[in-house]
């Protein structure tokens, strides 16, 4: 167990609706951030929050949003979603973001979602 | 931009031999690469990771090197058993913003 808890652990939905992904970061940690591992696929980086803030953002969708809340924890939310948006969902979360240092990851259980 | 390639994506190796896994990055300011390994329906858990002032680092039968001026490291695995079956993830710092740039992934399958 890695201390990041992720809810709901599945989810099935029909297109065009909107989801809501929630992630709990480990006790300390300031960073959180979202990917998204399609079928057999590696870790695409879809965005990261430090202590509330937006640091950095991949490839995500401008249907994608996220936010970190004051008590750390951070929700990805997906809106008129489409098939291929049908993936895992992993939270991961570290210790915070020191210029020139990097922290090890710690990776939540992950959301399987499924569009039909 | 920022890109981290990651080869073979697909090893096979039998079980008591060694795997060795290889990525290369283009930034040449990245000075942070960890290796995570993500097994069968479960999350990515880092294994090794070094940083660009040291050349290599060893865990019992882990093993990762670094050659900062062929921008290339390594994760080597001795004495391989059927648990060190998963999908393998390299993966770099980045240089804004303090992303780590991933590679696509190995899977190494562990045959008996």
């Amino acid at each position: 167990d890695s201390g990041v808890t992720q809810t709901p652990k599945h989810l099935i939905t029909a297109t065009g609706q909107r989801v809501t992904l929630r992630c709990s970061p480990r006790s300390g940690d300031l960073s959180v951030y979202w990917y998204q591992q399609s079928l057999d696929q590696g870790l695409q980086f879809l965005i990261q929050y430090y202590n509330g803030e937006e640091r950095a953002k991949g490839n995500i969708l401008e249907r994608f949003s996220a936010q970190q809340f004051p008590d750390l924890h951070s929700e990805l939310n997906l809106s008129s979603l489409e098939l291929g948006d049908s993936a895992l969902y992993f939270c991961a979360s570290s210790v915070g973001v020191q210029l020139d240092s990097y922290n090890e990851q710690f990776f939540g259980p992950g959301t399987r979602l499924t569009v039909l | 931009g920022e890109n981290v390639e990651q080869h073979p994506s697909t090893l096979s190796v039998q079980e008591g031999d060694s795997a060795v896994i290889k990525c290369t990055y283009s930034d040449s300011a990245s000075n942070y690469f960890p290796w995570y390994k993500q097994e069968l329906g479960k999350r990515p858990q880092l294994i090794i990771d070094i940083r660009s002032n040291v050349g290599e680092k060893k865990d019992q039968r882990i093993a990762v090197t670094l050659n900062k001026t062929a921008k290339h490291f390594s994760l080597h695995i001795t004495e391989t058993q059927p648990e060190d079956s998963a999908v393998y993830f390299c993966a770099g710092s980045g240089q804004s913003n303090y992303q780590l740039i991933w590679g696509a992934g190995t899977k190494l399958i562990i045959k008996p």
